[in-house]
Formats: structure tokens, C-alpha cells, sequence
């Protein structure tokens, strides 16, 4: 089945500065990659996702990269701020299936 | 606006004990997921369905089984409780129509089984 490795567990950076979080995937069939922030005592919830047709997607301040040949998808936030932090999960799942396998998760912390 | 809802934010069990987890979801979607939520393991798929009646195992079912009577109430049934159960649940859908595959979660049941 499909193995989805996330890095790092956690991270910290100061408010303003970009952050990286990266996964990788095992089963080259996946096409379908999702991120889900969750929020101190909240649910998770999906903030962006990319298809395996593009190479990069973008909205306002976050933007995932797809590397398809190394099987690699990466969540770029940029000017980070405090609301920020939460926890993150990457996930992959093959079309059709709507299963997905989800990362262990990067703790983000911001600080002001 | 989707709305999943858990039957229970907190729930203290004994050893031994049956629970009942409940998810129910208003958006008429086919596909529902248990998933348990555990520090540093991410988000482990427990069982899923695509269908009334339907389940299907997910990576870690043992110890749990679960019912679909109606399209919009998924069940979590823990037979005997035990302490390794201990955990944060969370109920998810989605549905298959049109190119959407983002997962629906519901605010969570925290499980502490003493």
C-alpha cells in the first residue's frame, strides 16, 4: 500500500519567515495530493491541494510543488504569522479511490 | 457549508466496556471514514464506507467494528474497551461526485478508556 513520510515533525520559525514542510510517497499510481492544517483543538481542514497533471499550484500565501520523477510534494508557506501555526498534514491517494494516506504530521510553531 | 458532527466531544469508559461512537454528516455524502488520532502517528485510517451497509477495513481495525444503517450515520463501535484505545477519533466524509476528494472532518471524540 501507499507510505506517505512527512518532514519535519516539527518546525519553528520566526513571524515573517517562509516555511517548508515536505513529504514523500511511495506508490507512483497516486495523483491526488491534499494538505490539511488542523488547529489547536479544531478539525482538520483541507487549506490546498495539487493533481498529478500540475507542478505547482498557489493560493495568496501558500503554494504546493509536485515532483512526480522523485516522488516528492512539498507545502511552501510564505510571511508566516502566528495564526499559522497548527499542525499539518500531507496526504496521497490514487484517483478514484478517495482514500487517502496521510503524513504523521508537522507541528508548526510561529512565533511573534 | 458541510457539517459532521460527533456524537461526543469527551468520553471516560472502563475497561471492558462497549462504546458507541457516532458521525453523522448532512451533505449526502457516500463515502464516510473513522480515523484515530495519536501523537507523532498522524491520522490512522481505522474502516471506511462507501455505501449504506458497505465497510471496508482500514490499516488498524482490530478491536473495532462498525455499522451503516443509514447514508448519513456512520458508527464506531468498540466492543470491549481497553486502555491502548485511548485516543482522539475523528469521523470524516466525502463524496465522489464531480473532481472534489477533500475529506470532511467532524471536531473530534476524545476517548479515555481507564
Amino acid at each position: 500500500g501507499e507510505n506517505v513520510e512527512q518532514h519535519p515533525s516539527t518546525l519553528s520559525v520566526q513571524e515573517g519567515d517562509s516555511a517548508v514542510i515536505k513529504c514523500t510517497y511511495s506508490d507512483s499510481a497516486s495523483n491526488y495530493f491534499p494538505w490539511y492544517k488542523q488547529e489547536l483543538g479544531k478539525r482538520p481542514q483541507l487549506i490546498i491541494d495539487i493533481r498529478s497533471n500540475v507542478g505547482e499550484k498557489k493560493d495568496q500565501r501558500i503554494a504546493v510543488t509536485l515532483n512526480k520523477t522523485a516522488k516528492h510534494f512539498s507545502l511552501h508557506i510564505t510571511e508566516t504569522q502566528p495564526e499559522d501555526s497548527a499542525v499539518y498534514f500531507c496526504a496521497a491517494s490514487k484517483g478514484g479511490s478517495y482514500i487517502p494516506t496521510f503524513g504523521r504530521g508537522t507541528s508548526l510553531i510561529v512565533h511573534p | 457549508d458541510v457539517k459532521v458532527t460527533q456524537s461526543s466531544r469527551y468520553l471516560v469508559k472502563r475497561t471492558g466496556e462497549k462504546v458507541f461512537l457516532e458521525c453523522v454528516q448532512d451533505m449526502d455524502h457516500e463515502n464516510m471514514f473513522w480515523y484515530r488520532q495519536d501523537p507523532g502517528l498522524g491520522l490512522r485510517l481505522i474502516y471506511f464506507s462507501y455505501d449504506v451497509k458497505m465497510k471496508e477495513k482500514g490499516d488498524i481495525p482490530e478491536g473495532y467494528s462498525v455499522s451503516r444503517e443509514k447514508k448519513e450515520r456512520f458508527s464506531l463501535i468498540l466492543e470491549s474497551a481497553s486502555t491502548n484505545q485511548t485516543s482522539m477519533y475523528l469521523c470524516a466524509s466525502s463524496s465522489p461526485a464531480g473532481s472534489s476528494e477533500t475529506q470532511y472532518f467532524g471536531p473530534g471524540t476524545r476517548l479515555l478508556v481507564l
